[in-house]
């Protein structure tokens, strides 16, 4: 069965760049989707289509996907940027999900 | 804007079915530019998709749950269902009704909306 993977944790500091993977066999022929979910709280899409923005997420977030690695990538990361991250593509007809990062700010 | 709320019982017993509905407001499952979808999450674990749902019918299902899931659809109540039967303590999860928008073609679309979540619990 098709498998996406990403790191379990990324650490980063207030005002770096985060970076989170998902790999997966050709992902790049897929689309990616990322969505964030903070504790206690429902998961919310930030990238669609491999790097498009949904109205009200900020420009700090950004997707690209090629190869086999699509990534997330968030610029001036903030406090409130803290949570899981998990990757999403379609394998024919299932939908699947990466296993999730969690994403802390220092 | 769209919005969804789960309902139905959070304590099922095992081998029992499990039956939760999703109430759809400010827009109507009728729409053909959504799927209608079930997403589950086991406590402290990542996300396990179940299936779709289109308004003419038309399901999507995780083939490793295909047996023991329906997802059904009533238009005149603005509603989805979701039915997963001989459940066991693994089913122990926060189950969440989402939409699925459809992009240019089927598989370029995403979960647009979720709603609150639910957790149903599998025990005796």
């Amino acid at each position: 069965s098709y498998e996406l993977t990403q790191p379990p944790s990324v650490s980063v500091s207030p005002g770096q760049t985060a970076t989170i993977t998902c790999s997966g066999n050709k992902l790049g022929d897929k689309y990616a989707c990322w969505y964030q979910q903070r504790p206690g709280q429902s998961p919310v899409l930030v990238i669609y289509q491999d790097n498009k923005r949904p109205s009200g997420i900020p420009e700090r977030f950004s997707g690209s996907n090629s190869g086999n690695t699509a990534t997330l990538t968030i610029s001036g990361t903030q406090a409130m940027d803290e949570g899981d991250y998990f990757c999403q593509a379609w394998d024919s007809t299932k939908v699947v999900f990466g296993g999730g990062t969690k994403l802390t700010v220092l | 804007q769209l919005q969804l709320q789960e309902s139905g019982p959070g304590l099922v017993k095992p081998s029992e079915t499990l039956s939760l509905t999703c109430s759809v407001s400010g827009g109507s499952i009728s729409s053909s530019s959504y799927y209608w979808g079930w997403i589950r999450q086991p406590p402290g674990k990542g996300l396990e998709w179940i299936g779709n749902i289109y308004y003419s019918g038309s399901t999507y299902y995780n083939s490793s749950l295909k047996s023991r899931v329906t997802i059904s659809a009533d238009t005149s109540k603005n509603q989805f269902s979701l039915k997963l039967t001989s459940v066991t303590a693994a089913d122990t999860a926060v189950y969440y009704c989402a939409i699925y928008r459809l992009g240019d073609d089927f598989w370029s679309g995403y979960w647009d909306y979720w709603g609150q979540g639910t957790l149903v619990t599998v025990s005796s």
